[in-house]
């Protein structure tokens, strides 16, 4: 079975661009997260869809960060305009609904 | 809102036990869950506890208190390759999870 796919795997940007990630769920998983990481940090969740309606939103920064999911399967999250504190990894996971959620190996950004 | 706490640091020799302690203050506790995360790497499931007591899995145990608010991850007969960071989480209703800020975990030889 194959895992959460995300991609870019590594991105570089200067503050005030935009950049897009985009994620793959597992086959299946009705329920898609995406969470920022903070170098040091535990992870932090963004937004949780559940098929392609949202679940949770009310840790997203709302002025800068949209994410959605169409058809409910993939997935992009995308930061606009980008600031330095945004520097961090954002993971994307799935799940069944159970009580384990499955991580893809997330996407290293860098704000310049 | 949730809250979490646990060491920020662990370091034990192989074939040592490690116990890593999780207190959390939360409203609608649905159950704690563990995950572990290599330099790098992408987190992954370890366990969880929705009721009282102890779980066991190959070397790994985990244990829920729920009227103290409190668990731990014990990490039996160390090996170099647990040497991870390790995160306590709170689900909450929605499987929406918290996690804490996580206990680095060294194993020496």
């Amino acid at each position: 079975e194959a895992g959460v796919a995300q991609s870019p795997r590594y991105k570089i940007i200067e503050k005030r661009q935009s950049v897009a990630f985009w994620c793959n769920p597992i086959s299946g998983h009705a329920t898609l997260y995406w969470y920022q990481q903070i170098l040091g940090q535990g992870p932090k969740l963004l937004i949780q869809f559940q098929n392609n309606g949202v679940v949770d939103d009310s840790q997203l920064p709302k002025d800068r960060f949209s994410a959605e999911r169409l058809k409910g399967v993939d997935s992009t999250l995308k930061i606009q305009p980008a600031k330095l504190e945004d520097s961090a990894v954002y993971l994307c996971a799935s799940s069944l609904g159970r009580n384990d959620q499955y991580f893809g190996p997330g996407t290293r950004l860098t704000v310049t | 809102g949730q809250s979490l706490e646990q060491p920020s640091e662990v370091t034990a020799v192989e074939g040592a036990i490690v116990q890593i302690n999780c207190t959390y203050q939360t409203s609608g506790f649905y159950g704690l869950s563990w995950y572990q995360q290599h330099d790098g790497g992408a987190p992954t499931f370890l366990s969880y506890n929705a009721l009282d007591g102890l779980e066991e899995t190959g070397r790994f145990s985990s244990f829920l208190s729920r009227s103290d608010s409190y668990g731990y991850l014990l990490l039996q007969e160390l090996q170099m390759k647990d040497s991870a960071s390790y995160f306590c989480a709170v689900k909450a209703a929605g499987n929406k999870l918290t996690f804490g800020g996580g206990t680095r975990v060294l194993v020496k030889p």
